[in-house]
Order: C-alpha cells, then structure tokens, then sequence
C-alpha cells in the first residue's frame, strides 16, 4: 500500500557538503512536491515540478534546486547544505481531485 | 489565492471528551476542503474530505461539514482517544484555476489527548 517513499528517514550532514533527497511515488501523479517543516512555520512549500523535468519555484526556494527527470522520481538538492537548512523535509503528490500523498519525511541535521 | 485560518493550538483534552478544531477559509467558489493528520514522527495523510456546500466529510469518527454561509470546515470527533494525539491540518487549493494543482495549508493544530 506504498505510495510515496522517501530516500532516508534521518540523515545528518556537515555544513557544506551536497544533499540529494530522494522521492518516489507509485500513483503516476504528475504533479509532486517539495516541503520544509518547521516548528511554528507550519509547512513550506519549497518546489513544484508539475511534469517531467518542469519545474515551479516555491515560496522558499534559495539554496535548494530540484530534478524530475522520470514521472515517479522527484529529487530535492542542497547544493551547500547550511545549519538554517536543518528541517524537517516533506515530498508529496497530488491527483486530480487534489487529495495530497505524503512520504514520511526526511529529518535532516546540517551540523 | 485562496486562504485558511485555522485555530492555534496546542489543544490539551481528557480521553472521551468532544474536539472541536476551528477552520475558516477565503476562496473564490467553492473548491475541495480538506484534513490532514500528521502523528508523531510520520508524515501527513488525508483524514476527510468535502468537495461541495453542505457535504460532510467523515473518517475515523471525525467529521466536518462544509458550510459555504459562514466559509468554516470544523473539524470535530465526540469522543476523543489517546491515540488521536497528533497535528490537524486544514487545506484547500490554493488557486481557482484547474491547472494549478498546489494546497495551502493552514499552520497546524497540536492535540493532546491524556488517559
């Protein structure tokens, strides 16, 4: 009954290194999602990629980038990660009748 | 875009007691409404939905009802248990056209439920 997966459920990483987020869905949705999730900030949207290699900016997209390059795979990239990027991170999909599929969530320590 | 305003938490019951979480939105028409429930350490998933004035969405013994007069979807459970501990979300899509498939989300409502 898998429908999003997440690469990692807990990674830790030094300030500096490259981060690659990893995000399958099984639904053939078009649309996915990246969100970072914050105590008090509620979720935020960071990127939308609505087809294959299509890609939106969110409302807090700086120091992240994206890659769709297949229909299930949705990959989130912290080219620097820093200490203000240590988060909870959150990939979802979207059908057409706009109910939303979550992974589980990466938490992500940047020390 | 459209918008929601969801009750601030955190929400502290007794086991068996009524839920009440308040949602109010601004939308042009009338979209879909929905709840998410974020337990402990997981992700979001859908509790219930409404997709027109006057449906009422239900799951879990948790219902809400769409009420386009007053532009509210409470969330509301008559007997609450321990293990309904977690973060409510109220959500509707964020723009009017077809074409944009994004949600907006209101800031979450943390419930404890204590034995």
């Amino acid at each position: 009954d898998v429908k999003v997966t997440q690469s990692s459920r807990y990674l830790v990483k030094r300030t500096g290194e490259k981060v690659f987020l990893e995000c399958v869905q099984d639904m053939d949705h078009e649309n996915m999602f990246w969100y970072r999730q914050d105590p008090g900030l509620g979720l935020r949207l960071i990127y939308f990629s609505y087809d294959v290699k299509m890609k939106e900016k969110g409302d807090i997209p700086e120091g992240y980038s994206v890659s769709r390059e297949k229909k299930e795979r949705f990959s989130l990239i912290l080219e620097s990660a820093s200490t203000n990027q240590t988060s909870m991170y959150l990939c979802a999909s979207i059908s057409y009748s706009y109910e939303q599929y979550f992974g589980p969530g990466t938490r992500l320590t940047v020390t | 875009g459209n918008s929601v305003t969801q009750m601030e938490g955190p929400v502290t019951l007794s086991e068996e007691a009524f839920l009440t979480i308040n949602c109010t939105y601004t939308a042009t028409g009338y979209p879909s409404l929905f709840w998410y429930v974020q337990y402990p350490g997981e992700g979001l998933q859908l509790l219930l939905k409404a997709t027109k004035a006057d449906d009422k969405g239900s799951n879990k013994g948790f219902e809400a009802t769409y009420r386009k007069e007053t532009t509210s979807f409470h969330l509301e459970k008559g007997s609450v248990q321990v293990s309904d501990s977690a973060v409510y979300f109220c959500a509707l899509p964020k723009g009017s056209g077809g074409s944009n498939y994004k949600l907006t989300f209101g800031k979450g409502t943390l419930l404890t439920v204590n034995p």
